[in-house]
């Protein structure tokens, strides 16, 4: 079984500022995929990032990139210019790659704990 | 292209009452899971249902269960209600097919209250 820890239960970080949350893994797995989401008050989860274990490059999206490291099973969140609609809560997710005979992908995400990043102005 | 639609978004109800809640995938996504969340166990896996059937299954009891419709739709629905029932219950859809690890989109979620 997969397990997903956030050490960090709370960030907060000042507008403007870069902030990283921390996220590690536990799996025997070789391939499988990792998402950060994150969970403002409105509270629909909403993808952030996605990075493919096989893939040796950090994925980014505009202000967001990880820094993967697979050996290691570390797959922190790097939110650059934080904004105050950032405040929201964070969660690392893990999916491992899953096809039946006919090759339809199944997937089930385990979730990390969260930490709640506050963006102050 | 709209989002994935739940619903209600709150419900109400009493311990040992049943509750079906609804969720409508994105146009296009064949997979819908269900997830439950709450503050003491956090984001927990239900199941997963792709063509009508059900293809992963989280470690919940036989009180839990869904159906997915011909036209991807989906139910949940939980018997005999508990008060550790009380949750956040997030539906998401995803396509599938050849493409693994594709992402899965939530909707807003229904929040079931037990009394």
């Amino acid at each position: 079984a997969q397990t997903v820890t956030q050490s960090q239960p709370e960030m907060s970080v000042q507008e403007a500022e870069t902030v990283t949350l921390s996220c590690t893994y536990d799996t025997s797995e070789n391939n499988y995929y990792l998402f950060w989401y994150k969970q403002p008050p409105s509270r629909q989860m909403i993808l952030v990032i996605r990075q493919e274990a096989y893939k040796q490059q950090n994925a980014t999206e505009n202000r967001f990139s990880v820094n993967f490291q697979k050996a290691a099973k570390s797959f922190s969140l790097k939110i650059s210019d934080s904004q105050l609609g950032d405040t929201a809560m964070y969660f690392c997710a893990f999916m491992k790659h899953v096809s039946d005979a006919g090759g339809t992908s199944y997937g089930k995400l385990t979730f990390g704990q969260g930490t709640i990043l506050t963006v102050h102005p | 292209k709209a989002g994935v639609t739940q619903t209600p978004r709150y419900l109400i109800k009493t311990r040992g009452q049943q509750v079906t809640l609804s969720c409508s995938p994105i146009s296009g996504h064949r997979s819908v899971s269900w997830y439950q969340q709450t503050p003491g166990q956090g984001l927990q896996f239900l199941f997963e249902y792709f063509s009508e059937t059900q293809r992963n299954k989280g470690n919940f009891p036989g009180r839990f269960s869904g159906r997915q419709f011909s036209n991807s739709r989906s139910e949940m629905n939980v018997s005999t209600l508990e008060l550790g029932d009380s949750a956040l219950y997030l539906c998401a859809s995803r396509t599938t097919g050849t493409l693994p690890g594709s992402p899965l989109h939530f909707g807003n979620g229904t929040r079931l209250t037990v009394t």
